[in-house]
């Protein structure tokens, strides 16, 4: 299986400032044949499903506000929210579907500092 | 716009079948481009899939090893869902279980049931 793991575990930010999050897969997730990594970025909320958020390792969904982006290839990603809100506050989670099991990192809360 | 509503009991005791469904609007059970999966949650386990039903000219599943002798997820196009059967429970099977659609542009599980907290105890 492909191991998934998250850095750090919980963060800390201001209002307005920003957040990053990173991501390692134990294999490469990126496929050859069409170049794209299959790599999702999900937020969870208390009481509701994980959303998506970035696919593709980099393009937003439809509707995600645009101070969320995703960057990274091979094994090393990263989530930035470039100014934290106070919606933002949230547990994210990073998730290969390149290989079936398909896995997902521990998460990392983010809260306001 | 893909909705999916979860349904199933809350409590099932150890040793029994746990069975969940999850009705489809938006889109079919039978799309050529849709997987349609089941995701649990647990504080000791995080998030886990632990399966999928696809039509591709033919009916597929795949399922994680960690569940594969117990698991079972069908397909039914007369209502337009699908189902989820795990036999022979534990309290360790006790988690909050999701529905999720992958499809579509992004090919990973972009529309989410509701969720469902299935409790194993006697």
């Amino acid at each position: 299986d492909i191991v998934m793991t998250q850095s750090p575990d919980s963060l800390a930010v201001s209002l307005g400032e920003r957040a990053t999050i990173n991501c390692k897969s134990s294999q490469s997730v990126l496929h050859s044949s069409n170049n794209k990594n299959y790599l999702g970025w999900f937020q969870q909320k208390p009481g509701q499903p994980p959303k998506l958020l970035i696919y593709w390792a980099s393009t937003r969904q439809s509707g995600v506000p645009d101070r969320f982006s995703g960057g990274g290839s091979g094994t090393d990603f990263t989530l930035t929210i470039s100014s934290l809100q106070a919606e933002d506050v949230a547990v994210y989670y990073c998730q290969q579907y390149y290989r079936s099991p398909y896995t997902f990192g521990q998460g990392t809360k983010l809260e306001i500092k | 716009q893909v909705q999916l509503q979860q349904s199933g009991p809350g409590l099932v005791k150890p040793s029994q079948t746990l069975s969940l469904t999850c009705a489809i609007s938006g889109d079919s059970v039978s799309s050529n481009s849709a997987a349609w999966n089941w995701i649990r949650q647990s504080p000791s386990r995080g998030l886990e899939w632990l399966g999928k039903t696809y039509y591709r000219s033919k009916w597929y599943n795949d399922y994680a090893v960690s569940v594969k002798s117990r698991i079972s997820i069908n397909p039914d196009t007369s209502k337009n869902q699908f189902s989820l059967q795990l036999n022979s429970v534990t309290p360790e099977d006790t988690a909050v279980y999701y529905c999720a659609r992958a499809g579509g542009s992004t090919l990973t599980h972009d529309y989410w049931g509701q969720g469902t907290l299935v409790t194993v105890s006697s």
